[in-house]
């Protein structure tokens, strides 16, 4: 069974400073990562997804993935009190064209963004 | 656009009742989900219909059932609530096709409460 492992915080940084969130799986197979953020008493929304390892960056994010450590990290630049949320990291099995048993989630971080 | 609608948004039964909870998209996506979500237990998938006609069982389906009624629809049965099926249900969509990120898009979340 696939299994997505994150730290549930919560994870405080001050405005203006980078927050870093990391991420492990399991599945060696695993092929698409993505990052979700989700506000309290909401549906989760997608940040950014990765395939190929490195960096790929979007505006203030920046999702990083290390298939050979099995470890996918999401940085947000210039940290703002709106960036309060759980951030939530998923993984499917199949190539970019994605799994048809769906995302297999993690826990979620807890970030708090101290004005 | 609606993208994924879901209803009851709010839901109250006592142990034993039954209860539909009804999804649909309007983006042509192939795949549909249901996920719940737990304080502490992040999002675990109950079912899935990878594509029109089929249903699969995921993590945790033991007393639900599925029905995908169409492309559009894919629904979501309790037969006989208990206090354990207390939780938010997320339906959630995606395209699964070709060069498709296999991103999820989620409705807004169904809030149900067994007593």
């Amino acid at each position: 069974q696939k299994e997505v492992e994150q730290n549930s915080g919560p994870l405080s940084v001050p405005e203006g400073a980078i927050a870093s969130l990391n991420c492990t799986y399991s599945d060696r197979g695993s092929q698409s990562f993505f990052w979700y953020r989700q506000y309290s008493g909401k549906s989760p929304e997608l940040i950014m997804f990765i395939y190929s390892n490195g960096d790929k960056e979007d505006g203030r994010f920046t999702a990083q993935l290390n298939k050979a450590s099995q470890y996918v990290s999401l940085l947000i630049r210039d940290s703002q009190p709106s960036d309060s949320a759980t951030y939530l990291c998923a993984v499917n099995g199949r190539g970019s064209g994605g799994g048809a048993d769906g995302l297999t989630f993690g826990k979620g971080t807890h970030l708090i963004i101290q004005p | 656009n609606a993208g994924v609608t879901q209803t009851p948004k709010f839901q109250v039964l006592k142990t034993g009742q039954s209860m539909t909870l009804q999804c649909a998209q309007d983006m042509n996506h192939n795949s549909m989900y249901w996920y719940r979500q737990d304080p502490g237990m992040g999002l675990r998938l109950i079912y899935y219909s990878a594509s029109e006609g089929t249903t699969d069982k995921g993590e945790v389906p033991n007393g639900y059932n599925v029905s995908r009624l169409n492309k559009r629809e894919f629904s979501l049965r309790l037969e006989s609530a208990a206090p354990s099926q207390t939780s938010v249900y997320f339906c959630a969509s995606s395209f699964l096709a070709g060069d498709d990120t296999g991103e999820l898009f989620f409705g807004e979340g169904s809030r149900l409460t067994v007593l």
